[in-house]
C-alpha cells in the first residue's frame, strides 16, 4: 500500500532531551516536507527537501533539523526541544511533477508534547 | 506578505444545507490550488485540486470548487452537506515557480460542524 509513515505517533518528552521523529514513504517521491499544525494557525512548513541531500528551510525552521540521506526517509530532529514545540507534526511527500500539480500525500501525524 | 486566507474559522450547518467555504490567496502568476480535509483524529486527505483547464473542479464526496483567477479565489462548495462532512477544511496554494516550486502554503483552516 502506498503510504507515508511516521514514528512515533505520540511522544511526551522533557525540555532539552533530543528526539527524532521518523518519516518514510514507499512511493519513490522526490519531494518531502515537514509541517506543524497548531490550533488557529493551520499548517506551517518547517523544512522541505526536493531530493536526496537537498533540503531547505520552510516558514518555521527554528529549533529543528532535517536530513535526507535516502530518498524514502526524511527524519525531523529536535536537538533541544522546548515547550513551544508542543504540536502536531505531519510529514508529506510528493512526486516531483505529478502532472504539474505537486499533490502532497500526508502521514498520520505525530503528536508531540514537551514538558 | 503573501498568504492564503480562509474567511470562516467555524461554520455550523444542519444536514442538507448548502456549503460554501471561501479561500483567497495573494500569490501572483501560475498557482496550483488544493482543498484538503482532516476528519477528527486523522491526517489530511486531498478533496480536490486545480492546476489547469476547467476552473470548476469536482472532487470526492460531492465537493467542488471554482477557481476565479481575477478574484484570486478558490471557494469550496457542496450542495447538501451530511453529518459525516464534519471536519476541518484547509485551502492550500502552490505557487508554481522558482524557489517555491513544490511548496504548499496553507490557510488557517475552517472547522465545519454539521448537525444531524
Amino acid at each position: 500500500e502506498a503510504q507515508v509513515t511516521q514514528n512515533p505517533r505520540y511522544l511526551i518528552t522533557v525540555t532539552g532531551k533530543k528526539l527524532t521523529v521518523t518519516c518514510s514513504q514507499n512511493m519513490n517521491h522526490e519531494y518531502m516536507s515537514w509541517y506543524r499544525q497548531d490550533p488557529g494557525l493551520g499548517l506551517r512548513q518547517i523544512y522541505y527537501s526536493m531530493n536526496v541531500e537537498v533540503t531547505d528551510k520552510g516558514d518555521v525552521p527554528e529549533g529543528y533539523k532535517v536530513s535526507r540521506k535516502e530518498k524514502r526517509n526524511f527524519p525531523l530532529i529536535l536537538e533541544s526541544p522546548s515547550p513551544n514545540q508542543t504540536s502536531l507534526y505531519f510529514c508529506a511527500s510528493s512526486p516531483r511533477d505529478s502532472g504539474g500539480s505537486y499533490e502532497q500525500y500526508f502521514g498520520p501525524g505525530t503528536r508531540l508534547t514537551v514538558t | 506578505a503573501q498568504s492564503v486566507s480562509q474567511h470562516n474559522h467555524h461554520v455550523i450547518l444542519s444536514e442538507a444545507a448548502s456549503l460554501e467555504l471561501g479561500c483567497n490567496y495573494s500569490y501572483g502568476g501560475t498557482v496550483n490550488l488544493f482543498w484538503y480535509v482532516q476528519y477528527p483524529g486523522q491526517h489530511l486527505q486531498l478533496l480536490l485540486k486545480y492546476f489547469s483547464g476547467d476552473p470548476l473542479v469536482k472532487g470526492i464526496k460531492g465537493f467542488e470548487a471554482e477557481f476565479i483567477k481575477s478574484k484570486f479565489s478558490f471557494n469550496l462548495r457542496k450542495p447538501s452537506v451530511q453529518w459525516s462532512d464534519t471536519a476541518e477544511y484547509f485551502c492550500a496554494v502552490n505557487p508554481d515557480r522558482g524557489s517555491t516550486l513544490g511548496r504548499l502554503y496553507f490557510g488557517r483552516g475552517t472547522q465545519l460542524t454539521v448537525w444531524p
